[in-house]
């Protein structure tokens, strides 16, 4: 059974349309990550939850906000997508303490901007 | 988090064992060795990691150098299924994953 699943699976939006793609997790996994991976690209990162404590990369667009309600649920806006920002949205859990840097990435969200 | 490099690109026939470089020749002491493999549309998979011992598990071996400068990943009997882009990232525990540009695999019948 998966244990880290987002949706839309695949999302189509208009240029400047607000889009809100959602992950959700059954492994009780205090971290979570939201990771954008372009075309022929490797997976860069956008943000993460540790628990509830929120941080950002520098170089991650104002464009791009998150919620994290719960421990299971977590959310990634984008307030007003460009082309630029077709991609795919890729999760991750992890639990830290456990020291194996092993996290659990969801099968992704592929956005396309018209 | 110390850089990688490893071969864009590298072919292995099926049944046979695929040996995937990285160099890391910046690591420091508390830095690990990950790897992760991302098969076509789907998202990264660990596959394991160390910190200067060999490890072994179910899906793959792990042997880092004495120096800690490189490892190789291998596949003992690469399948079809092994197809994949396969990222080496070191990272200290704490620290965030971050991935390198990876090395595609292409298991060949």
């Amino acid at each position: 059974d998966a244990m880290v699943i987002q949706n839309p699976r695949y999302q189509v939006t208009q240029f400047g349309k607000p889009v809100t793609l959602s992950c959700s997790q059954t492994l009780n996994h205090n971290v979570m990550y939201w990771y954008q991976q372009k075309s022929s690209q490797a997976p860069k990162l956008l943000f993460h939850y540790y628990d509830k404590d929120f941080n950002n990369e520098a170089d991650t667009p104002d464009n791009f906000q998150s919620r994290r309600p719960n421990t299971s649920f977590c959310f990634l806006d984008i307030r007003s997508p460009g082309l630029g920002d077709a991609a795919m949205y890729l999760c991750a859990t992890e639990r830290t303490g456990q020291n194996t840097g092993e996290l659990f990435f969801g099968e992704g969200s592929r956005l396309t901007v018209l | 988090d110390a850089k990688t490099t490893q071969p864009p690109s590298m072919d292995c026939a099926e049944g046979r064992a695929a040996n995937l470089p990285c160099n890391h020749s910046t690591i420091s002491g508390n830095e690990y060795v990950y790897w992760y493999r991302q098969i076509h549309s789907q998202g990264p998979q660990y596959i394991i990691h160390g910190l200067k011992n060999n490890e072994t598990n179910e899906m793959a071996s792990l042997i880092i150098t004495e120096d800690r400068k490189s490892s190789t990943l291998i596949l003992p009997h690469a399948t079809l299924r092994d197809t994949a882009v396969y990222y080496c990232i070191v990272k200290a525990g704490a620290n965030n994953l971050f991935f390198g540009t990876g090395t595609r695999l292409t298991v060949i019948p």
